[in-house]
């Protein structure tokens, strides 16, 4: 079983939809939980990380299930200019020790 | 927050040629990461590089054919050595934070190419 895993897509959605990514993770004892978007040839940028009392920015919600081991993401009203790949990321670290874990990804395409 | 310099941004490489990467920070961190991201793929780790000691590598990485350098707390080096097509790849840094996880910081990437 991968450490993190994502449903990669593509969603493709109209504007205006609402859309929904899950990414579920292995170890439990993992503490930060992200999402990070990546657009086309460029470096991956911090959406917004995921609380367990939730996390909401703008039109995006993040979520965190630590019972489930599942984090998702609600991206409201859809932009053509979200679209992009949303990466998954769970970080363990324990003392000096920090291991970062990357979902595959999933992609979504705004349609107009 | 971290701002990371990488360069080259791009190269075009012989086979059986070796290129080194460097990455930049512009705060102290404690530990560097390498990420390989392969066309269409995620990021896979390809190992952490801790200031004062050897890096650690991923399984499927090895350090002959990935060497760092991690000679102080703002500078890193990762080389690709004797290069093949199957390295064709982006290379990105990425820093963390001892203490508590923090969000993770990339520099620009790297976009190799080999020929």
């Amino acid at each position: 079983r991968k450490e993190v895993e994502q449903d990669p897509g593509p969603f493709n959605v109209p504007e205006g939809a609402t859309v929904a990514f899950n990414c579920t993770y292995s170890n439990s004892a993992s503490q930060s939980f992200f999402w990070y978007r990546q657009d086309c040839r460029k470096e991956p940028k911090l959406l917004m990380s995921v609380y367990s009392s939730g996390n909401e920015d703008g039109r995006f919600t993040a979520q965190l299930n630590r019972a489930s081991q599942y984090i998702s993401l609600l991206i409201r009203d859809s932009k053509l200019s979200d679209s992009a790949t949303y990466l998954c990321v769970v970080i363990f670290f324990s003392g000096g020790y920090q291991k970062v874990t990357f979902g595959t990804g999933t992609k979504l395409q705004v349609i107009p | 927050s971290a701002v990371i310099s990488q360069k080259p941004s791009r190269d075009i490489c012989q086979r059986g040629t070796s290129l080194t990467i460097q990455c930049q920070v512009d705060s102290q961190v404690t530990m560097m990461f390498w990420y390989r991201q392969q066309p269409g793929q995620s990021l896979t780790l390809i190992a952490t590089a801790n200031q004062g000691s050897e890096a650690t590598y991923e399984s499927g990485f090895v350090i002959d054919k990935f060497p760092i350098s991690r000679p102080n707390l703002t500078f890193s080096t990762l080389t690709v050595s004797n290069m093949s097509p199957e390295d064709s790849s982006i290379y990105l840094c990425s820093v963390g934070f001892s203490g508590q996880a923090k969000e993770a910081f990339f520099g620009q990437g790297t976009r190799l190419t080999v020929v």
